[in-house]
């Protein structure tokens, strides 16, 4: 089983749409947890930490559920400048820190 | 914020020659730094964990004598890709974190795309 696991996607969604992200992670070590944003090319950019009571930035809001090992990801009102690719991210601890990423989900926001 | 300077963002080599990429904190020390690869249309692969000062610490099945890393200041952590051959083409970046906290997130180099012809 991989250490964090999403699915590939694409995902295509009309411009407005609300579109969710899963993730899972196996380690239950896991202390910190991310979604990173990437487009083609480019180096990935931190959008948002996850925090165990859920968050929001904008459009954007985040849960963890420590218990069942899973992160989500809620985009609100989809934005044409939305697509990219959404990595999953798992900081965990074991003798040093580690940053694992997920296989990423592809998004297309479509006019 | 925290910046991550990796140089050069692309190179194209000959098959068998060395290849170095560097990565610098700008603003931060950076006691360690992240080396991962990317294939097209992949997630990015942690290769090793570079530490200031000590050996790198390599994931399973990347090789340390084939993927050499210095970290020999707490700003600078260099990668050589050795004896490079076309498979080894793809996209090298670099991350590091700039303090403790843990909400601060990882801190990404632009990353260099290898070609090995």
């Amino acid at each position: 089983r991989k250490e964090v696991e999403q699915d590939p996607g694409p995902f295509n969604v009309p411009e407005g749409a609300t579109v969710a992200f899963n993730c899972t992670y196996s380690n239950s070590a896991s202390q910190s947890f991310f979604w990173y944003r990437q487009d083609c090319r480019k180096e990935p950019k931190l959008l948002m930490s996850v925090y165990s009571s859920g968050n929001e930035d904008g459009r954007f809001t985040a849960q963890l559920n420590r218990a069942s090992q899973y992160i989500s990801l809620l985009i609100r009102d989809s934005k044409l400048s939305d697509s990219a690719t959404y990595l999953c991210v798992v900081d965990f601890y074991s003798g040093t820190y580690k940053y694992i990423f997920g296989t990423g989900t592809r998004l297309k926001v479509l006019a | 914020g925290a910046v991550v300077s990796q140089h050069p963002s692309r190179v194209i080599c000959k098959s068998g020659t060395s290849v170095k990429i560097e990565c610098r904190s700008l603003d931060f020390q950076a006691t360690t730094m992240f080396w991962y690869r990317q294939f097209p249309k992949q997630s990015l692969m942690l290769m090793a964990t570079s530490n200031e000062g000590s050996k790198a610490t390599y994931e399973q099945g990347v090789e340390k004598d084939k993927f050499l890393i210095n970290h020999a200041s707490l700003t600078l952590s260099t990668l050589t890709v050795t004896s490079a051959h076309p498979e080894d083409s793809s996209f090298y970046i670099c991350s590091a974190r700039d303090g403790q906290a843990a909400s601060y997130g990882y801190t990404f180099g632009s990353g260099t795309r290898l070609t090995v012809v």
